[in-house]
């Protein structure tokens, strides 16, 4: 079975500071995907960003970057230039590809950001 | 931009009674999800919904949880009989077929709270 853990129930960083988010996760699979998401306040799960198993380049969205180690099964999330709208409860969340199930998401306990003026 | 919607934002009931949490999915999707979230937790996967039957369920869904797509737009969650551990946050989820189509777009979330 797949698991994913984040292992920082809580972070904080100082607005236009950078902070790293921490995801690992175990998986049989080779082939598979892997998702941040944001919950801010408002509840709603919005996508930051995702990685596809097999592209060795790590995904990049604007502020947001991943360091994907598939053979250390670990993908962790960087956010550059934190803005205030940053503070959110963060996901980390894994998928198999559709063929191999119907593509439900395997989510992380997440990680509590919060960005200081 | 298209969205999934839910309704309603919160719906309080007493222990026993049964709830229809409503969902109403992007139009061309064809994947449909319930997932639960008890505050202060992770979000966990109910079931998934493909081609008009349950594709895959979790343990949590048992007997008192069923899912409906009564019509072409709507897609519910009934839970009968509810009990003071149900309250959690419901979202519901869409996403399109197709392997490159990996992305899943989800609901502002139900609150409910059984008293």
């Amino acid at each position: 079975a797949q698991t994913v853990t984040q292992s920082q129930p809580e972070m904080s960083v100082q607005e236009a500071e950078t902070v790293t988010l921490s995801c690992t996760y175990d998986t049989s699979e080779n082939n598979y995907y892997l998702f941040w998401y944001k919950q801010p306040p408002s509840r709603q799960m919005i996508l930051v960003i995702r990685q596809e198993a097999y592209k060795q380049q790590n995904a990049t969205e604007n502020r947001f970057s991943v360091n994907f180690q598939k053979a250390a099964k670990s993908f962790s999330l960087k956010i550059s230039d934190s803005q205030l709208g940053d503070t959110a409860m963060y996901f980390c969340a894994f998928m198999k590809p559709l063929g191999g199930s119907q593509g439900n998401l395997i989510f992380g306990k997440g990680t509590k950001l919060s960005v200081k003026p | 931009e298209p969205e999934v919607t839910q309704t309603p934002s919160h719906q309080v009931t007493q222990m026993g009674q049964e709830v229809i949490l409503r969902c109403v999915p992007i139009s061309n999707h064809l994947y449909f999800y319930w997932y639960r979230q008890i505050l202060g937790q992770k979000v966990e996967f109910l079931v998934s919904f493909y081609n008009n039957e349950i594709s895959e369920k979790s343990e949590i869904f048992d007997d008192q949880f069923s899912v409906e797509r009564p019509d072409g737009s709507n897609f519910t969650l009934k839970i009968r009989s509810t009990k003071l551990e149900d309250s959690a946050m419901y979202f519901c989820a869409s996403r399109f077929t197709g392997s490159m189509n990996t992305e899943a777009f989800f609901g502002q979330g139900t609150r409910l709270t059984v008293v």
